[in-house]
């Protein structure tokens, strides 16, 4: 299948600090990517829907301001979680759509201290 | 708007003990109804797609099958490694964005 590739797997940032997640396709081109974010023992939520050369399309309830996403070109998505802190602690997901499939990245776990 | 549920939350078997999780769901216009694994501290690892009711998909020990309201994944004769949780997730027609239920964790004991 194909491949999405997440990265860091993993990051520790201080309270304050802004920390850049990339999402990449390695072997097929995406225009559309999606950020996922999932708290212990509960599921996916979507956070925002990321298109190529646009601005991303937030769920309710997400501020767009707080997770910028930059989608610059056609494998990869980037999410910056500005000005963090502590309650920005999860595991943050990143997806591409190749025709009708979702392939996932492996996921990012950021601790915010 | 859309929803899924998933059942059991949790489910424990033996070993070659087989079973079922449920995944129900409402949405408006089914484009895919997918089921996904996941383990600990990584992203979902695609499984099946699902397209219309009747349809059912087999991959080793798994079996997924889907009705116009839910879907089943089967497992038959689990071994251990197949403790992982296992969303579903659907898509509606006209987006590429999919809704997840909570998922069921499946604990397989030898």
């Amino acid at each position: 299948g194909a491949v999405v590739s997440q990265h860091p797997s993993r990051v520790i940032c201080k309270s304050g600090t802004s920390v850049k997640i990339e999402c990449r396709s390695l072997d097929f081109q995406a225009t559309t990517m999606f950020w996922y974010r999932q708290f212990p023992k509960q599921s996916l939520m979507l956070m925002a829907t990321s298109n190529e050369g646009s601005k991303a399309t937030y769920e309710q309830g997400v501020e767009k301001d707080k997770f910028l996403i930059n989608h610059a070109s056609l494998t990869l998505s980037t999410l910056t979680v500005t000005s963090a802190h502590p309650e920005d602690s999860s595991f943050y997901i990143c997806s591409a759509m190749l025709n009708t499939e979702a392939f996932f990245g492996q996921g990012t776990r950021l601790t915010v201290v | 708007e859309d929803q899924v549920t998933q059942s059991p939350e949790a489910l424990r078997l033996q070993e070659g003990e087989s079973s079922s999780l449920n995944c129900s769901y409402t949405v408006s216009g089914l484009r895919g109804l997918f089921w996904y694994r996941q383990d600990p501290g990584k992203g979902p690892e695609f499984l099946f797609t699902l397209y219309s009711a009747g349809e059912e998909k087999e991959k080793e020990r798994l079996k997924a099958t889907l009705t116009k309201k839910e879907s089943f994944l089967h497992i038959t004769a689990p071994k251990p490694e197949d403790s992982a949780t296992y969303l579903c997730a659907v898509q509606a027609m006209g987006n590429n964005d999919m809704r997840f239920g909570a998922g069921t964790r499946l604990t397989v004991k030898p």
